[in-house]
């Protein structure tokens, strides 16, 4: 496809359970985020690669919170031991440029429910 | 830390009518994104300004970088157009969402 694809859509774990959610970005787009949006709130900033390179990982709200980009493509967001706090949309975007201020194609989000 | 306001939080518009949404920012800034969200979560990027003005269809967007304040205008809304708006700056290497905007425009 030509857009930013994210799975699962929808997910929804027990408190305390492992989950992990991909990002399928443009191809090509060396930029790549990841945000959290909690219910009527704007997303906010979790981390940022370049290529393969975690460039910005301050965003991540706790050590349970993982990100990788092994070959500089596609994403994957791991939550640790998961808390109802982390239930929220998970959004996913990329950009051509390596530059934080270009413009960024945004996926659909997985929307993430922690019971 | 950069705070972004936007106002109003929740506007209702009839078919046709013209609507601003205004985007205020408190740090200087690179550059600044308009985004729509649509029920379901997924966001476009409408525009990416740094100064001045750009149109888009009935789109139009507006900066003054000096009053760190933007606005989005919606020319002839249309019930398709109903969405959160969302502003968010560029500073340096981190960029900020603000709040949003939800837009309903009855037919």
């Amino acid at each position: 496809g030509a857009g930013v694809s994210q799975s699962p859509r929808y997910k929804v774990a027990k408190r305390g359970q492992d989950v992990a959610l991909r990002c399928d970005p443009i191809s090509g787009h060396v930029s790549l985020f990841w945000y959290q949006q909690a219910l009527g709130q704007g997303p906010e900033f979790l981390t940022y690669f370049q290529n393969e390179a975690q460039l910005d990982k301050s965003g991540l709200p706790s050590d349970r919170f993982f990100a990788e980009r092994p070959e500089g493509s596609v994403s994957t967001l791991k939550i640790q031991r998961t808390q109802q706090e982390d239930s929220a949309v998970y959004l996913c975007a990329s950009s051509l440029l390596a530059s934080r201020a270009s413009g960024q194609y945004f996926g659909p989000g997985t929307r993430l429910t922690v019971t | 830390k950069n705070e972004v306001e936007q106002s109003p939080q929740n506007l209702t518009a009839q078919e046709g009518e013209f609507i601003t949404i205004n985007c205020s920012y408190s740090v200087g800034i690179s550059a600044l994104h308009w985004l729509q969200q649509h029920p379901g979560g997924g966001i476009v990027s409408l525009f990416m300004l740094s100064s001045g003005k750009k149109k888009h269809g009935r789109l139009i967007a507006t900066i003054n970088i000096q009053e760190k304040h933007s606005s989005l205008h919606i020319t002839a809304s249309h019930p398709r157009d109903s969405a959160v708006y969302i502003c968010a700056p560029s500073y340096g290497q981190n960029f900020v969402f603000g709040p949003g905007t939800r837009l309903s425009v009855l037919p």
